[in-house]
This record gives structure tokens, C-alpha cells and sequence, in this order.
């Protein structure tokens, strides 16, 4: 089956620093690829997605690769500010069969001034 | 465009109590979803409906019934609560099965039993 694995947290950062969450999958077919975002009390929302390998998706300064090689889209940001404190969901939908996305666990981000 | 509504934002329910989630999207979209999540254990889905007319069990759906009463509304409802079932619920909808679609998620209902 499909799975979506994500690096535990809650990562820490001062404000400025640079980010990285990984995120890896195992899938069955080839999938759509996602970033969701949580902010304190709400629910997700997109942040970023890629449909293809090799595809770069970006948003609010944020970026991940496709990466298909590597089973990879790991989110990056060059110089997190506080007001991105959140929990950050990795997640795929493959074409055909189940439509169902898979989420990963989520990782909890907080950025100190 | 209110996008996906749910009703109530908290609840608080004794044992044995029911009570039904309302979930509403004006997007037009097909698929709609339930999801739980807890702590650690990230999102879970509870029930989903490809269609109007249509429901299928997700991952966690003991306990729990859900009714697609029309493109708009998909309820979920807990015929006789138990602890188990505190959590945060959330109701998503996305446009038609494909695999680009982005799911659109509601605020949340914050569920506590006694």
C-alpha cells in the first residue's frame, strides 16, 4: 500500500534560520505529491503541490521538489519567520484504484523570534 | 464563498450521548471526507463519498455513520459517544477523484466525551 513518511518533531528554529522537513513515500503507482499546512486552531490548507517528477512546487516562500528517484519532496524555506509556526503534512494521491490521498503524521514547527 | 463549513466548532458530550457533525461546501465538489485526528497519530479517515449518493468506509470507521444528504451536505453522526472518540474532526472536499486535486478543509469540530 501507500505510506507517507515524515521526519518527527516538533522542530525548533530561531527566526531566520533555514528549513528543511523531509518527507518520503512508497507508492503503488505514480502519485501527486502535497504539502498541507495547519495553523494553530484551524484546519489544513494546501501550501504546495507537484503532479510530476522533477517538478519544483512553491508558495509563500516555501519550495519542494518531486523527486522520484529518491521517493522524496522534502520542504524547504531559506529564513522561516514566527508567523510560520504550524504543523506541516506531507500527502499523495495516486491516479487509479483508490483515490484516497495518504497523509503523513505531520510535523510540528516553531520558530522563535 | 464560505468554502467548507462545520458546525458545531466544540461540542462536549457525556457516554452514551449522539450527536451528528454537519459538514457544508459551496465549491460544487463531488468527493467529501471525514477525518479524526489525534495526537502523534496525524489524520485519519473515518468515512469519505466519492458522489452524491455514495459512502464508503476509511481506516477508523467503527462507531460512526455518515449520511451524503445532497452535492452540498455530508454529515457524520455518532450514535452513542464514547471516550475514544475525543478528538478534532475535520470535513474536506475536493472536485472529482484525480490524483492533482487539492482537498479544501473545514475549521474543525473540537469533540470531548466524558
Amino acid at each position: 500500500g501507500n505510506s507517507v513518511t515524515q521526519m518527527e518533531g516538533p522542530v525548533t528554529l530561531s527566526e531566520e534560520a533555514f528549513l528543511t522537513i523531509n518527507c518520503t513515500y512508497t507508492a503503488t503507482g505514480y502519485p501527486s505529491l502535497f504539502w498541507y499546512v495547519q495553523y494553530p486552531g484551524e484546519g489544513l490548507q494546501l501550501l504546495l503541490k507537484a503532479t510530476k517528477a522533477d517538478d519544483k512546487g512553491s508558495n509563500k516562500g516555501f519550495e519542494a521538489t518531486y523527486r522520484k528517484e529518491t521517493t522524496s519532496f522534502h520542504l524547504e524555506k531559506g529564513s522561516v519567520q514566527v508567523s510560520d509556526s504550524a504543523v506541516y503534512f506531507c500527502a499523495l494521491r495516486e491516479a487509479g484504484g483508490s483515490y484516497i490521498p495518504t497523509f503523513g503524521r505531520g510535523t510540528s514547527l516553531i520558530v522563535h523570534p | 464563498n464560505a468554502g467548507v463549513t462545520q458546525t458545531p466548532k466544540f461540542q462536549v458530550l457525556k457516554t452514551g450521548q449522539s450527536m451528528t457533525l454537519q459538514c457544508a461546501q459551496d465549491m460544487n465538489h463531488n468527493s467529501m471526507y471525514w477525518y479524526r485526528q489525534d495526537p502523534g497519530m496525524g489524520l485519519r479517515l473515518i468515512y469519505y463519498s466519492a458522489s452524491e449518493g455514495t459512502t464508503d468506509k476509511g481506516e477508523v470507521p467503527n462507531g460512526y455513520n455518515v449520511s451524503r444528504l445532497n452535492k452540498r451536505e455530508f454529515s457524520l453522526r455518532l450514535e452513542s459517544a464514547a471516550p475514544s472518540q475525543t478528538s478534532v474532526y475535520f470535513c474536506a472536499s475536493s472536485q472529482e477523484r484525480g490524483r492533482g486535486d487539492t482537498q479544501y478543509f473545514g475549521p474543525g469540530t473540537r469533540l470531548t466525551v466524558l
